[in-house]
């Protein structure tokens, strides 16, 4: 069965530095990974996404992901962060793409000014 | 412009009443899927459904039921409510496992 886990549940960065958030899976068979970003009483909105070629994946807001077949992580960062990512961000994957999809715990971003 | 939208926003019922909960996407698409989020445990998969007359249970599926009449509705029933559905619950509508999958607003469900 597939599970993600998210080593974060909080991560407190000041404004301008850059940020990582982990992002672990399990899977038995062909993944797809994807990072979401939910911003407060708000949905979830796709941040970037691997569903096969290049293992540097690149979003929008400035986030990026790699992906590491033999770590199975997927890694968010972010050079420079700004007020305004602050947000809660989940992973998630899913065997067939977009559906199905099975979500970490979630990693809530604060940054200070 | 497209959009999936969840209503009500909020809800607070009792416990043992049936609930429903609406979900409705303009896009036309075949995947629609209904998650609920929990502290400490994410967003898990409730139902899906890959097509009209299509319903599949997902993880957490007892206590919760979904029916597909047309492609643009999901409504997700909780037949008896309970204090442990208690939740924010998320639609999510895709066209194809390649394609990026819309979230509503969510709806804020509270039982007492």
């Amino acid at each position: 069965a597939q599970s993600v886990t998210q080593l974060d549940s909080q991560v407190p960065v000041f404004e301008e530095a850059p940020v990582e958030l982990r992002c672990n899976y399990s899977s038995s068979v062909s993944v797809y990974l994807f990072w979401y970003v939910q911003y407060p009483n708000q949905g979830l909105q796709l941040l970037l996404k691997y569903l096969s070629g290049s293992t540097l994946v690149k979003g929008i807001n400035g986030f990026e992901a790699e992906f590491n077949k033999s770590q199975t992580s997927f890694h968010l960062r972010k050079p420079s962060v700004h007020i305004s990512d602050t947000a809660e961000y989940f992973c998630a994957s899913g065997n067939t793409g977009f559906q199905k999809l099975v979500f970490g715990t979630g990693t809530r971003l604060l940054v200070s000014p | 412009d497209a959009e999936i939208t969840q209503s009500p926003r909020h809800k607070i019922t009792e416990t043992g009443r049936q609930v429903t909960l609406a979900c409705h996407q303009t896009w036309n698409h075949n995947n629609m899927f209904w998650y609920r989020q929990d502290l400490g445990h994410g967003l898990r998969l409730i139902h899906y459904s890959y097509g009209v007359q299509d319903t599949n249970k997902g993880e957490v599926s007892d206590g919760y039921s979904v029916s597909r009449s047309n492609t643009e509705d999901l409504p997700l029933t909780l037949e008896s409510a309970a204090s442990s559905q208690t939740s924010v619950y998320f639609c999510a509508s895709s066209s194809d496992k390649n394609t990026e999958a819309f979230f509503g607003q969510g709806t804020r469900l509270t039982v007492v």
